[in-house]
């Protein structure tokens, strides 16, 4: 069965430093998805970025990359330049038929 | 963690048709969560179901159209009703637990044709 971990319930960081969310899964597919969510206050489930297996190279959505390791099966986020509007619960999920989310990990962006 | 029960895990659907999706816990739980994710979208908050009161729809969701029920601290549907082609979506649910976090379904994946 597929399972994806972050190992990392809470973290804080300065404003302007850069930030990296770790997340690992276990599965015996090849192919997939992998997503980084991001959560704030208001419970909505914004998509910051997405990993199609199949693609080596690195997702990357303006200040958020993924440092993805197929091998190793890891898909951790980097946040650089962190902003106070970074502060939030953040989901690892990784996707074939099903969704299976990580059970995340609350970011707060100190002033 | 809570573990979630989703189903069905996925259908194909007339338009016009209504489709119940449901989800158990394994657990008693106050506060669940459906959401929406169009294709290559975001997941959006349709409602928040707590048991014992009427949900409580977001912005641009109705409950004429997606109707919940709550009717206990373990068990939860939605209801698409009335389906059209845009209505095409993964559906899913969450759950939270305080200090315990949050658990997620493992989606819904609605195709009307």
């Amino acid at each position: 069965a597929q399972t994806v971990t972050q190992s990392q319930p809470e973290m804080s960081v300065q404003e302007a430093e850069t930030v990296t969310l770790s997340c690992t899964y276990d599965t015996s597919e090849n192919n997939y998805y992998l997503f980084w969510y991001k959560q704030p206050p208001s419970r909505q489930m914004i998509l910051v970025i997405r990993q199609e297996a199949y693609k080596q190279q690195n997702a990357t959505e303006n200040r958020f990359s993924v440092n993805f390791q197929k091998a190793a099966k890891s898909f951790s986020l980097k946040i650089s330049d962190s902003q106070l509007g970074d502060t939030a619960m953040y989901f690892c999920a990784f996707m074939i038929c099903e969704y299976i989310f990580g059970t995340g990990t609350r970011l707060k962006v100190l002033a | 963690s809570a573990v979630i029960s989703q189903k069905p895990s996925r259908d194909i659907c007339q338009r016009g048709t209504s489709l119940t999706i449901q989800c158990q816990v394994d657990s008693q739980v106050t506060m669940m969560f459906w959401y929406r994710q169009q294709p290559g979208q975001s997941l959006t908050l349709i409602a928040t179901a707590n048991q014992g009161s009427e949900a409580t729809y977001e912005s641009g969701f109705v409950i004429d159209k997606f109707p919940i029920s709550r009717p206990n601290l373990t068990f939860s549907t939605l209801t698409v009703s009335n389906m059209s082609p845009e209505d095409s979506s993964i559906y899913l649910c969450s759950v939270y637990r305080g200090t315990y976090g949050y658990t997620f379904g493992s989606g819904t994946r609605l195709t009307v044709v």
